[in-house]
């Protein structure tokens, strides 16, 4: 079963706008991943938030969490074509091995 | 640094029958981690391995299994296949201290 929701599912914006994607998630966490799928393949880490920190940057990606709301968001600057894919947040639950993922969001960056 | 590969790519198999996936970690992990992604949705944690035993398992049936070997490579293990087992199986490795976990390429299943 999936750990929560990405919002919106689907998103289009154009090149050089921000891209701003919200998950919600349901249980205590350890930190929460940020992940980038390209047309269905594997994976690639963007950025890990840990439960005890607010807000994190890295390069043009800018995450934030709220524990309180059990909520997280991801903030891409200044879009580019590239940054096309589907995004996944990801939970590492308190006393879990692995990773609970969400749904995921859709983005259509258009040059 | 090589990083997680998984062979193969891509695998077509009929109802009924076995498969067998392989993943090999990134230089250094000692955790593995497979995931199974049906088409658009988010992976599902099928289970880990850790220094060769089971270290958590998901809500798979039984004909899911495993193995992982003293490279830290590992298998995932698949009998009497169902037309729903159709879907993409992705490899994580990872230290399992630190949790941060890095994809191979996967290997697209399809049961026919």
């Amino acid at each position: 079963s999936q750990q929560g929701e990405e919002d919106p599912q689907a998103l289009s914006i154009q090149e050089g706008e921000n891209a701003t994607m919200n998950c919600s998630y349901k249980t205590s966490i350890n930190n929460l991943q940020w992940y980038r799928q390209n047309s269905g393949r594997g994976l690639v880490h963007l950025i890990l938030i840990r439960s005890n920190e607010r807000e994190k940057h890295s390069g043009r990606l800018r995450v934030t969490l709220d524990t309180s709301k059990k909520s997280s968001s991801l903030l891409i600057t200044a879009s580019r074509a590239a940054d096309t894919a589907s995004y996944f947040c990801a939970t590492a639950d308190t006393g879990r091995r692995a990773l609970t993922f969400g749904s995921g969001t859709r983005l259509q960056v258009q040059p | 640094e090589t990083g997680v590969t998984q062979s193969p790519t891509h695998l077509i198999k009929t109802r009924g029958q076995q498969v067998t996936l392989r993943c090999s970690s990134q230089s250094g992990h000692n955790t593995v981690s497979w995931y199974q992604q049906a088409l658009g949705q988010g992976p599902q944690f099928i289970f880990q391995y850790y220094r060769e035993e089971e270290n958590g398992r998901g809500n798979f049936p039984p004909r899911f299994s495993g193995l992982q070997f003293p490279n830290y490579s590992s298998e995932l293990n698949v009998n009497a296949l169902e037309l729903d087992d159709s879907a993409l199986y992705l490899c994580a490795s990872s230290l399992l201290r630190d949790n941060e976990q890095f994809f191979g390429p996967g290997t697209r299943l399809t049961v026919l």
